[in-house]
């Protein structure tokens, strides 16, 4: 079964300084992989998806994540974060001989400090 | 353009209620799909409707839940006999055409409350 590991369930930056979530997944071929924020009060907003092809994807409000196959993960980063990136972020895998099913993991919550 | 919207944002009820959760997708998504958001945990799976057919309720905890999509676009949640344990934000996606590589939008969500 798929399953979805975010093993920092906190975590606390400074405004500008350089930003890694780390994500590990559980599947025996290549999943889709996806990074989703959710900001109080807000609907969860894709942030980037890999499928295959280039292992570095770049998504919105700066942000990238690489496929690493080997360590069967998939961490979100960006250089240089701002306030307004303060939310939780979960990463997500969808099996494709499956389909339907999203496994998301149990999220991480990112603290900005000025 | 409009996204997912879900009504009520808030639910308190008693135990033992029956609650109704509406879903409105965004339209011309054939795909909608359910998840419940417990605290400190991610959203995880309930139902796919893919049109008016339910094509995935795996993820349906038991048979208090159950889920209608009647004319392919909104869709309602429906539990009975809610039990504490029900307490959730319960959250409404839905994409184009389904599949695991479709993006998925998602609503705000439902918070259900059982005292």
């Amino acid at each position: 079964a798929q399953s979805v590991t975010q093993p920092d369930i906190h975590i606390t930056v400074s405004e500008g300084a350089s930003l890694e979530l780390r994500c590990n997944y559980s599947y025996g071929a290549t999943p889709y992989l996806f990074w989703y924020v959710q900001s109080p009060g807000q609907g969860l907003q894709l942030l980037l998806k890999y499928f295959s092809g280039d292992t570095l994807v770049q998504g919105i409000k700066g942000f990238e994540a690489e496929f690493k196959r080997s360590q069967s993960s998939f961490n979100l980063r960006k250089p240089s974060v701002h306030w307004s990136d303060a939310a939780e972020y979960f990463c997500a895998v969808g099996a494709p001989n499956t389909g339907n099913q999203f496994y998301f993991g149990t999220g991480t919550s990112l603290t900005v400090i000025p | 353009g409009a996204g997912v919207s879900q009504t009520p944002s808030n639910k308190v009820t008693e135990k033992g209620k029956y609650v109704e959760l509406r879903c409105d997708p965004i339209s011309g998504h054939t795909a909608l799909y359910w998840y419940r958001q417990s605290l400190g945990q991610g959203p995880e799976f309930l139902i796919y409707f893919q049109g008016t057919g339910a094509a995935d309720d795996s993820g349906l905890p038991n048979d208090r839940f159950f889920a209608v999509r009647p004319e392919g676009s909104v869709s309602t949640l429906k539990i009975q006999r809610t039990e504490r344990g029900d307490s959730a934000v319960y959250l409404c996606a839905s994409s184009l055409k389904g599949g695991a590589a479709d993006t998925q939008y998602f609503g705000p969500g439902t918070r259900l409350t059982v005292l």
